[in-house]
């Protein structure tokens, strides 16, 4: 079992939806949680982040934690064919040898007009 | 301006041959990283290097070397590829912070190898 669990989709929703991307993990020990964007045959870029417990809003993206259940949630609204990408979550904890994340496998979204 | 770049962008080579991937970070980030990202796109961390120390992720073959000639470059040199190693390996770069030790990572595009 991986230590990060993500669901590969691919998830298609129609433009206009409130899209749900979800991670679950098993290490107790993870304190930072991000969210990176990957489109097609590019690298990753950091969506969002964040620290311990609790939600984070940014435009039409919100980034929840819940550490107790150990599962962590990006939300989507207004969804548009722009978002169309792979989405990974990434983790690490507070003393990390060498900052290391610890990703997972991603989630496909597709958009459709 | 490329934040963090790679070269090659494709590396097409023969199963037994040796091949290095060059990263460049402008971003004056202390720390840089290798990862592997495999044909169902799971992303895994090779390796953290900074001035100060090399962590090495434990399952990373010994074939596998970074080198770093300055802060701002970390170079991935492979010996004796294998087909397993078909792959899109990724540099990115970060900048330690003591508190809150968020590590924000910025990727190069990748360099898609492929050994036939």
């Amino acid at each position: 079992q991986k230590e990060v669990e993500q669901d590969p989709g691919p998830l298609s929703v129609p433009e206009g939806a409130i899209v749900s991307l979800n991670c679950t993990y098993s290490n107790s020990a993870f304190q930072y949680f991000m969210w990176y964007r990957q489109y097609s045959r590019k690298g990753p870029e950091l969506l969002m982040y964040t620290y311990s417990s609790g939600n984070k809003e940014d435009g039409r993206f919100t980034a929840q934690v819940d550490k107790s259940s150990k599962y962590i949630s990006l939300f989507i609204r207004d969804s548009q064919p722009s978002d169309s990408a792979t989405y990974l979550c990434a983790m690490s904890a507070e003393n990390n040898a060498g900052n290391m994340l610890t990703f997972g496998g991603g989630t496909r979204l597709m958009v459709k007009p | 301006d490329t934040a963090v770049s790679q070269t090659p962008k494709y590396l097409v080579t023969q199963m037994g041959n040796d091949k290095s991937i060059k990263c460049e970070q402008n971003l004056g980030h202390d720390t840089m990283y290798w990862y592997k990202q495999d044909s169902k796109k799971f992303l895994k961390i090779m390796f953290s290097y900074n001035n100060k120390e090399l962590i090495i992720n434990e399952t990373v073959p010994n074939r596998f070397s970074p080198k770093s000639p300055d802060k701002a470059h970390l170079n991935l040199h492979i010996n004796s590829l294998e087909l397993g190693d078909s792959a899109v390996y990724f540099c990115a770069s970060s900048q330690f912070r003591r508190y809150p030790r968020l590590n924000t990572q910025y990727f190069g595009p990748g360099t898609r190898l492929t050994v036939l």
